[in-house]
Order: C-alpha cells, then structure tokens, then sequence
C-alpha cells in the first residue's frame, strides 16, 4: 500500500544535540511538507519541497533544515539552534499540481528534548 | 497572512447526538478540507470541496463549501465513540501556492 513512513515514532534529545527525523513516501508525490504541532495549535508549516532537489522556508523555518535529494525522501534536522525543540511533527505530501493539493499524512514522530 | 477561525475549540457529546463544527475566514480559498486526526497519529482526510456551494457527503459526514468561499461547515450525525479526536479544516488560497493554511482545531469527546 502508498503511504508515508516517518521514523522514529519517539525521539530523545538532550539540549544542545541535532536530530533528524525520516520522511519517505512512496506515493509518487511531487511536494512534501513538514509541519509541527503543539497542544491546541493547529498545524505550522516549517519547511515545503515541490520538487527534488529544491526547498522552501515555511511559517516557522528557523532552527530546523531540510534536504531534498531524492523525490522519496525529505528528511528534517531539528539543530540546536531551535530553542522549543518539543513538539509533534508530521511530515506530509501532495500531488503537487495547483488546485489538487490535497495532503496526506504521515503518522507522526514525537521529539522530547530533555 | 490568512487565517481560519475554527469553533468550536472543544466538544462533549453523548453518543448517538450530532455534532457541528465550521471555519470561517476573511479571505478567501479555493478548496476547503476536512481531516480528523487520532490521538497520536497523522491528520486524515475525511472530506475534501472544491467548488463554492459543494456540499458533499461521507457516511456519517456532511461538509458544505460556503457560498462566499469564506467558510465551511462539517456536521457528523449520529455519533459513535470512535468519532473522538480532532477535527481540523484547512483552506487553499488562491494565487497558486501550495501551502494550506489550517485551523487549530477542534477536539470531540463521545460519551458513551
């Protein structure tokens, strides 16, 4: 079955430390998306990629970073530099093409930074 | 930037009853969305409009694309309790960006 596959589902981190959570789908998708979530909030989009090898800067782009080498996989690095690491984050794709933008979701991988 | 307004925030019902929850906006979008998330777990789509007026139906679900493409309304009737969770809108801007703008949320609680 398509889908999206995020990975780890639960990640530990002590301050100071880089992480990366895994995104791949295999939905042959155009776009992917990383969005963070935090209680009550709705969903903030912090990077997007319509196309390989191309990214762009979302609401909430600081303290995070993004690679696009392959159309599959759109891995995100939470640095250091993010100072409320802890929160929720979902990655998500589209077809990509204007007007057809529907996502879909990724079930989630919970960053707790201690 | 663009903003949804999604109400309510919150709410308890007893199973069987239906349930109302609408976003509105000041601008307006060329696709409204509805997805429900589970504790835990990735948003899923339930419905997806596309037109102004569109109302569309999903078993138990009903959305309706407002007229003024300023809002959307999403009516579950006769509840169950594997309704709990929450239920986002999102809205597509036009202009040709990619980037939903979404709602925070509204969190349901069934009753059995």
């Amino acid at each position: 079955d398509g889908g999206i596959t995020q990975s780890p589902k639960y990640l530990f981190r002590k301050e100071g430390q880089n992480v990366t959570l895994s995104c791949e789908q295999n939905l042959n998708h155009d776009a992917m998306y990383w969005y963070r979530q935090d209680p009550g909030q709705g969903l903030r989009l912090i990077y997007y990629s319509q196309i390989v090898n191309d990214f762009q800067k979302g609401d909430i782009a600081e303290g995070y970073s993004v690679s696009r080498e392959k159309k599959e996989s759109f891995p995100l690095t939470v640095t250091s530099a993010q100072k409320n690491p802890t929160a929720f984050y979902l990655c998500a794709s589209s077809i990509g093409r204007a007007g057809a933008n529907v996502l879909t979701f990724g079930a989630g991988s919970r960053l707790t930074v201690l | 930037g663009q903003q949804l307004n999604q109400s309510p925030q919150s709410m308890f019902i007893q199973e069987g009853e239906d349930v109302s929850m609408n976003c509105t906006s000041s601008s307006i979008f060329n696709t409204w969305l509805w997805y429900k998330q589970d504790p835990g777990e990735g948003p899923v789509l339930l419905i997806a409009l596309y037109k102004a007026g569109e109302l569309t139906s999903n078993g138990r679900l009903t959305a309706q694309f407002g007229i003024t493409r300023k809002d959307s309304f999403l009516n579950i009737s006769a509840s169950i309790p594997s309704d709990v969770g929450i239920y986002f809108c999102a809205g597509l801007p036009p202009g040709g960006s990619e980037k939903l703008v979404f709602g925070k949320g509204m969190k349901l609680t069934v009753n059995p």
